[in-house]
């Protein structure tokens, strides 16, 4: 079956230190998204992309960035940790065009000290 | 603004006890609302889309529907494995815009 699969599932690390998440869709979609969730927030989009070498910011894209060099992987990069950052992170993709479903990852859980 | 609500916060119900959860919206034009579900620890899980008002759709215990305003997820005789977080979220016809607008979500606990 199709997934999508987020690394590290979770992850500790210091104020200031550069991370990476990784997502990988075995989908074939051309949309793929980031986003954190915050108690008292929701949902809130960081960063996506709808295709390959196409990547757009979202709401919250601060101190973040993503590349896509193929159709199945997003990773989603903090250049400098921040405390701020703390959160579960899920990746996400879906087909191309509007009214499409987004299906999900198991999230990435990362805490930042 | 674009702007999803969804109520109760939370919610608590008996086995057996049906009730609805509330999602109203304010979007420039309603393109499909989504409504998962999420389990503690887990990632959203897909379970309707509706794209036009009057339009409903089941699965099991559940059902959704949806107006020019608001949907419904009617919950029928639920079971404790019910208990989740259930989402809504919307898409609109801005332009090439593939996002979604979110709600809070609705905590909902149903009780052997």
């Amino acid at each position: 079956d199709a997934e999508i699969t987020q690394s590290p599932r979770h992850k500790i690390t210091e104020t200031g230190r550069q991370v990476t998440l990784a997502c990988h869709q075995t989908w074939n979609h051309n949309n793929m998204f980031w986003y954190r969730q915050d108690l008292g927030h929701g949902l809130r989009l960081i960063h996506y992309s709808y295709g390959v070498q196409d990547t757009n910011k979202g709401e919250v894209s601060d101190g973040y960035s993503v590349s896509r060099s193929n159709t199945e992987d997003l990773p989603l990069t903090l250049e400098s940790a921040a405390s701020s950052q703390t959160s579960v992170y899920f990746c996400a993709s879906s087909e191309g065009g509007l009214g499409n479903t987004i299906y999900f990852g198991e999230g990435s859980w990362l805490t930042v000290v | 603004e674009d702007q999803v609500t969804q109520s109760p916060e939370a919610l608590r119900l008996q086995e057996g006890e049906s009730s609805s959860l509330n999602c109203s919206y304010t979007v420039s034009g309603l393109r499909g609302l989504f409504w998962y579900r999420q389990d503690p620890g887990k990632g959203p899980e897909f379970l309707f889309t509706l794209y036009s008002a009057g339009e409903e759709k089941e699965k099991e215990r559940l059902k959704a529907t949806l107006t020019k305003k608001e949907s419904f997820l009617h919950i029928t005789a639920p079971k404790p494995e019910d208990s989740a977080t259930y989402l809504c979220a919307v898409q609109a016809h801005a332009g090439n815009n593939r996002k979604l607008i979110w709600g809070l979500g609705t905590s909902l606990a149903v009780n052997p």
